[in-house]
This record gives structure tokens, C-alpha cells and sequence, in this order.
């Protein structure tokens, strides 16, 4: 079977910088996604780990080791419109989500 | 980037009828698209594969005889929630990956069963 965990909750204040961890067991694994979904929205893709390290797309980046089944997103410099829900999804074939976290951002 | 539209966007049906939802691909072909469901405050839960030309491949606990896929084309696939009932109510999202490892998805269609 295919389980991942990630923070059901996170705050933060517009301007911080906010990490959004993932674990994971899995069969057949290609790599990691992570994805943003506003209420009532479809998910949209932030980015993809298919190896180790780091991968940055603007303010957003995101890490993945394999070998501890583990990644995260990181967020900077946090907008207002950042608050949304956040996924990790395992893709081996298929895209399985986990749990969602839900970024709250104060000003 | 590519687009996948859904149809339609929201539905009321009565208990017991049936409602088919359609997922397209406006510019490109995909030869498989994947079914969601979600519940308020929940993750997506994966239903089905469907595979063009083929028979869709139901995930663990999906009943297929209820939840029926068709994959006519390459760029449309159809969900039909049959004889539904209120605990069928939920968010309907379909995707499909143009290339590689991005998944394009639809806007959704809340169902909603009286």
C-alpha cells in the first residue's frame, strides 16, 4: 500500500518563510509532487523531486530524499494568497495525495 | 500549459437517477485520465484510471458496477454516478498528464445528492 503523512495545519505571517514536511511509504516510486488547491479549486502543480536534493521554482522550493522517504515544500516570503491547501503525491504511475496541509496565512 | 475541462460544474440530482460527468482535454491527447473524489476538508481521493480504448482500472474499495468510466477518445473521458445517493455527494475531479510527471486538472464538479 501506498501512506503519506503530512501536517494537517500550519500558520504563518505574511512575509515568513514556512516548510511543509512529507513522509511517505510507497511501492513503485518515481518521485515526489507537490500541489496548491485554493477552496473549491482544482489543484494546480507547484513541483516535481524525481531525484535527490533540492529543486527551486521562485519562491517556492522543494527537497526530497529518497532514502529517508522524505521531502518538503518550502514557502518564502509568504503572500496573503499563499493560504491554501497543500499536498505531497507520490507519483509511481499514478498520482496518490496525501492528507493536506492547510497554510493559513496572517498578516 | 495544458487545459482539461470538466462538465458540468455543479449538479443537484434526485436519489436513485444518474449523472455523467465529462473530462476533456482541449489541447492535447491523453490516452489516460485519473477520477477523483473529495470530500470537504479531505484529500483527493484516487477512484479510478481510465484508459483509452481499454477498460478503467478501479482502485481498491471504488465499486466500478457504480461509478462507470468511459474513455471514447483522446480527450474525453466520461464519470456516470449511478443510481446515486446522498453519501455519493462530493467534489468529482478528473486529470489527465500531458507529458512526463505534471498533472493537469479539471475545475471539478460538485455533486450534489438530494
Amino acid at each position: 500500500g501506498q501512506s503519506l503523512e503530512q501536517p494537517s495545519e500550519v500558520t504563518a505571517v505574511e512575509g515568513a518563510i514556512v516548510q511543509i514536511n512529507c513522509t511517505y511509504q510507497t511501492s513503485g516510486f518515481y518521485g515526489l509532487s507537490w500541489y496548491q488547491q485554493h477552496d473549491g479549486g482544482a489543484p494546480t502543480f507547484l513541483s516535481y523531486n524525481g531525484l535527490d536534493g533540492l529543486e527551486e521554482t521562485g519562491r517556492f522550493s522543494s527537497f526530497l530524499s529518497r532514502s529517508d522517504s522524505y521531502g518538503y515544500l518550502l514557502l518564502q516570503e509568504l503572500q496573503m494568497k499563499d493560504s491554501a491547501s497543500y499536498f505531497c503525491a507520490v507519483q509511481g504511475g499514478k498520482l496518490i495525495f496525501g492528507q493536506g496541509t492547510e497554510l493559513s496565512v496572517k498578516p | 500549459g495544458a487545459v482539461v475541462s470538466q462538465h458540468p460544474s455543479w449538479v443537484i440530482c434526485k436519489s436513485g437517477t444518474s449523472v455523467k460527468i465529462e473530462c476533456r482535454s482541449l489541447d492535447f491527447q491523453a490516452t489516460t485520465m485519473f477520477w477523483y473524489r473529495q470530500f470537504p476538508k479531505q484529500s483527493l481521493m484516487l477512484m479510478a484510471t481510465s484508459n483509452e480504448g481499454s477498460k478503467a482500472t478501479y482502485e481498491q474499495g471504488v465499486e466500478k458496477d457504480k461509478f462507470l468510466i468511459n474513455h471514447a477518445s483522446l480527450t474525453l473521458s466520461t464519470l456516470t454516478v449511478t443510481s446515486a445517493h446522498p453519501e455519493d455527494s462530493s467534489f468529482y475531479i478528473c486529470s489527465a498528464p500531458e507529458s512526463g510527471y505534471e498533472q493537469y486538472f479539471g475545475p471539478g464538479t460538485r455533486l450534489t445528492v438530494t
